[in-house]
């Protein structure tokens, strides 16, 4: 299963809403998908699994929705640390797959 | 805290075989789980590798499959990556890492470490 995530980068200042797309080639349903954020020099964080439920210590500024093809990450309202580069993920079926990535860069 | 690290060797000759281990700390791998390893080039993103369950079930990516071996050792708490063959194209950080419970998704990863394919 190929996911295409876009934009590849997204510029926004802090306090700014930013929407995070996803797409796979076939459908994941609702329950094998999640996202991860990642910064420089670091691994990838979990903060969202089942397509929609926070990873344990993930603030609720941090949403997930979706289901099928399509889903979304939400960060309501960007913190600072909030700048990095975020995956998506699909665990459905073997190969588990990872989306190409998108850059979230402060205006 | 679940924490996990990986080591081995950072350089690694053409057709020769990579060898990381994963060390686990905070949490016995006996107790259950996923244990896998994923990998990411420099400047790309994430690649699966596989997963070993406690009891020895792996799970590979049909791409490495050919190469790959993931084993356990409960008896130190260790988990390993044997990557055969190798040429340029396996340079990346490898990752350690544990399932979260949920399905194949992590929630603990290690610090990662980079293997470099060079003469």
């Amino acid at each position: 299963i190929v996911l295409t995530q876009s934009p590849g980068t997204l510029s926004l200042s802090p306090g700014e809403r930013a929407t995070l797309s996803c797409r796979a080639s076939q459908s994941v349903y609702t329950s094998h998908f999640a996202w991860y954020q990642q910064k420089p020099g670091q691994a990838p964080r979990l903060l969202i699994y089942g397509s929609s439920s926070r990873a344990t210590g993930i603030p609720d500024r941090f949403s997930g929705s979706g289901s099928g093809t399509d889903f979304t990450l939400t960060i309501s309202r960007l913190e600072p640390e909030d700048f990095a580069v975020y995956f998506c993920q699909q665990y459905l079926g073997s190969p588990y797959t990872f989306g190409q990535g998108t850059k979230l860069e402060i205006k | 805290q679940v924490q996990l690290q990986e080591s081995g060797p950072g350089l690694v000759k053409p057709s020769e075989t990579l060898s990381l281990t994963c060390t686990v700390s905070a949490y016995s791998i006996s107790s259950g789980y996923l244990w896998g390893w994923i990998r990411q080039p420099p400047g790309k993103g994430l690649e699966w590798i596989g997963n070993i369950h406690h009891t020895g079930t792996v799970y590979y990516n049909p791409s490495l499959e050919s190469r790959v071996t993931i084993s356990v050792d409960t008896s130190k708490n260790q988990f390993s990556l044997r990557l055969s063959s190798v040429t340029a194209a396996d340079t990346a950080v490898y990752f350690c890492a544990r399932d979260s419970g949920s399905g194949s998704c992590y929630s603990y990863w290690g610090q990662g470490a980079l293997v470099t394919v060079s003469s």
